[in-house]
Order: C-alpha cells, then structure tokens, then sequence
C-alpha cells in the first residue's frame, strides 16, 4: 500500500507569487488533513476534509489560503499572493476515519523570499 | 485552550540506556494521544495511539502510558539504539474528527 505523498518536496518562491502543494492520500482513506510547521513552532493544524468536503478549516490562517479536495481524492493547498510568514513545511495527513491513526506524507518545504 | 509540552527538547544517551520521554497536556478532554517520530527532512511516523480509556500501549520495545487525570503521558523506549535518533512528538486528538494538537516534540541523540 502506497503511503501519502506530497508535492513539490520544496518550493522557493518570492513573496507576491502563487504556489500550490499537492497531496495524495492513502487510497481508501476519506479523511485528509494538512497541518503546518513554521520555524521554531509547533506542528499545526490547518484543514480537514471528509471526502471532498471541508469539515473543519479552523486553522487556515487567512484568506490567502484555499484548499480543495475534488473528488475526494488529492487535494490541494493554494496559497495566493504568498507572504514570509507562510514559509514553513507543510504537511499532509490521511485517516480512514476520523480519530484513527493519521499516516503523513514527508511534507513540502516552502521558503517566501 | 489545550496545550501540549514536551520536556526536555533535547535528550542525549549511550546506547543501550533506556529512553523516557514525557507528554503534558492542559485539558484531559481528549478523544486519544498519539506519539509519533520524525527522521530529518522526513514526514511523521506513528509509533503509537493511546485511546482515551486505555492506561498504556505496547509496541516491540515502545512502551506509552497515559495518566488523562494529570494530563500526562510517558514514552518509553527499551535498551536504546543509534537507529532511535530523532524528534519524537506527542499529540493529542482534541475532536471526534482526528484533529491533532502537537507539542514542540524531544530530539533524541542515542550515541554508539
């Protein structure tokens, strides 16, 4: 069974530019979550979807930040225009249900210059 | 607000010394604990899930209790190896949906 993926593994790009980081879950798993490390702090949520619907966004930390999970399937994280503050690695879980063991993908590195 | 420490940040022993890494939590409201490692440049591994109702779960030489009461929880690791090096993080489940609060995690350094 393939594990969670993510893409890209890094990205630079200048503050004002868009990126998008990818991510694939475990098949089968309906839930999806991205979480976000910023230097020096801990790993934080963000999102949660259930399938392809979002059941908590909570944690996005603005509207620069959309996330969308079409089909239920891979989902992405948009960030747009991309400011410093968002660099960090971001991560990307997958649950078959909820509150069961998350699996996580190794994470995008994002560094805003 | 639910807050996660972990202490120390920074753990060194020799090999063969056992690992005892330790988890606090502020509210007891919690749906499990999970405790996970991470390898530089890696993504997070689970090591083990603790359920609410459970004091403690086992795994090869893993062992994490779970005092919910005293919002504690204890990771310990047997007869440790250089292969154990690396950040190990607690987290607990603060909904019914899997959403996690992680603590700062330990860096652990097991030398030859």
């Amino acid at each position: 069974e393939a594990g969670v993926t993510q893409f890209p593994s890094h990205s630079v790009i200048e503050k004002g530019q868009t990126v998008t980081l990818r991510c694939d879950p475990i098949s089968g798993h309906d839930n999806l979550y991205w979480y976000r490390r910023v230097m020096g702090k801990e790993i934080k949520f963000l999102l949660h979807f259930v399938k392809e619907s979002k059941q908590d966004e909570s944690g996005m930390p603005n509207n620069r930040f959309l996330a969308e999970r079409t089909g239920g399937t891979y989902s992405t994280l948009k960030v747009q225009p991309a400011e410093l503050e968002d660099s960090g690695v971001y991560f990307c879980a997958s649950s078959r249900q909820g509150g069961d063991t998350q699996y996580f993908g190794p994470g995008t590195r994002l560094t805003v210059l | 607000k639910q807050e996660v420490t972990q202490i120390p940040a920074a753990l060194s022993v020799p090999e063969g010394e056992n690992l005892v890494l330790n988890c606090s939590f502020t509210d007891s409201a919690i749906y499990n604990l999970q405790w996970f490692r991470q390898d530089p440049g890696k993504g997070l591994t689970s090591l083990l899930l603790i359920q609410s109702s459970q004091r403690e779960q086992t795994s090869g030489r893993l062992n994490a209790s779970l005092d919910k009461s005293s919002g504690r929880s204890t990771l310990y690791i047997a007869a440790s190896q250089p292969g154990d090096s690396a950040t190990y993080l607690c987290a607990v489940t603060i909904d019914s949906w899997g959403k996690l609060q992680f603590g700062a995690g330990t860096q652990v350094v097991v030398t030859p």
